[in-house]
Order: C-alpha cells, then structure tokens, then sequence
C-alpha cells in the first residue's frame, strides 16, 4: 500500500535559519505530493503541491521538488520566521482513487524561536 | 464563505454514551471526509463520501457510522463511546477533478 515517511520531530530552529524537513513516500504509479500545515488550534491548510515529477510547488517561501527517482518531496525554507511555528504534514494522493484517498505522513512540529 | 465548519469543538463523553458530529461545507464540493488524528499517528481516514446519499469506510471504520443525507453536510456518529476513540476529528471536503482538500478547525473528543 501506499505510505509517507517523515523526518521526526520536533524540530526547533532560530529565527532566520534554514529549513528542510524530509518527506519520502511509497506508492505505485504516479501519485500527486501535497504539504499540508497546521497551526496551533486550527485544521490543516494546503501549503502547496506537485502533480508530477521534476515539478516544484511552492507558497509563501516554502518550496518542495517531487524528485521521483529518489521518492521523496523535500520540504524547505530559506529563512524561516517565528510565525512558521506549526506541525507540517506531507501527503499523497493515491494515482488510482485521487480524491477518495489520501495518505498523510505523521507529521513534523516546527518551532522558531526568535 | 465560512469553508469548512464543524460542531461541536470539544466534548467529554463517558464510555458507553453516543453522540454525532457535524460538517458543513459551503463549497459545493462532491468530496467530504472524516479523518481522526492522534499523536504520532498522523491523519487516518475514518469514512468518505464522494456524493449526496454514498459513504464508504476509510482506514479506521470500525466504532463509527455516517451519513450524507444533503451535498453540504457530512455527520459521523459514535453509537457506543469507547475511551480509544478519544481524539481530535477533522472534517475536510474537495471539490470534484480537484485533488486538494480543504479542513475544518476540528473537534476535540474525550471518552472517559
């Protein structure tokens, strides 16, 4: 079956820093990738997506590649701020069912300390 | 636009009591989903419904009933509370040929 391994946490960074957190996955086909973030007391939100491979998603400074070869979907950030503080979710989307199935990772807590 | 509700946000139940959450989608999507989060678990699908009138069991099925009765609201139902079945509840939907999925803010259940 399908699955998404993500580095554990938690990780906390400073203000300004580098950011990478590990996404790899397990499927067959070609799924759609998918990091989804949650802050503290609300639901997950799409942070962003790729639908195919080599593609790059990116929103609001975060950027992943979906890297096929080595099945994985990086998730980074150049300088990352305190507001970024939140619990980050990679994801894919069964090739076959799409919408109906979608397979979450455990998910990573980010902390920025100022 | 109030995207994805649920109701209610927090409830204390004692094992053996029932009880049924609500979602509400102002969207109009086809898609909507009940998922269970745990720590260090992740999201689990609990059940899904891809129309008005349909469901189907996700990964985690077992303890809970559904039902689709109108396009915007998707309710889950626990007939016999039972302390496993203590968690955070996210409602999602998504609209059809669109693979993004869009969440409520939760529901907080504790079964003593």
């Amino acid at each position: 079956g399908n699955s998404v391994t993500q580095m554990e946490g938690p990780v906390t960074l400073s203000e300004e820093a580098f950011l990478t957190i590990n996404c790899t996955y397990t499927a067959t086909g070609y799924p759609s990738l998918f990091w989804y973030v949650q802050y503290p007391g609300e639901g997950l939100q799409l942070l962003l997506k790729a639908t195919k491979a080599d593609d790059k998603g990116s929103n609001k400074g975060f950027e992943a590649t979906y890297r096929k070869e080595t099945t994985s979907f990086h998730l980074e950030k150049g300088s990352v701020q305190v507001s970024d503080s939140a619990v980050y979710f990679c994801a894919l989307s069964d090739p076959y069912f799409g919408n109906e199935k979608l397979t979450f990772g455990t998910g990573t807590r980010l902390t920025i300390i100022p | 636009n109030a995207g994805v509700t649920q109701t209610p946000k927090f409830r204390v139940l004692k094992t053996g009591q029932s009880m049924t959450l609500l979602c509400a989608q102002d969207m109009n999507h086809e898609y909507m989903y009940w998922y269970r989060q745990d720590p260090g678990m992740g999201l689990r699908l609990i059940h899904y419904s891809v129309g008005e009138g349909t469901t189907a069991k996700g990964e985690v099925p077992d303890g809970y009933n559904v039902s689709r009765l109108k396009k915007q609201n998707f309710l889950l139902g626990l007939e016999s509370a039972a302390p496993s079945q203590t968690s955070v509840y996210f409602c999602a939907s998504s609209p059809l040929l669109r693979n993004e999925q869009f969440f409520g803010p939760g529901t907080r259940l504790t079964v003593l």
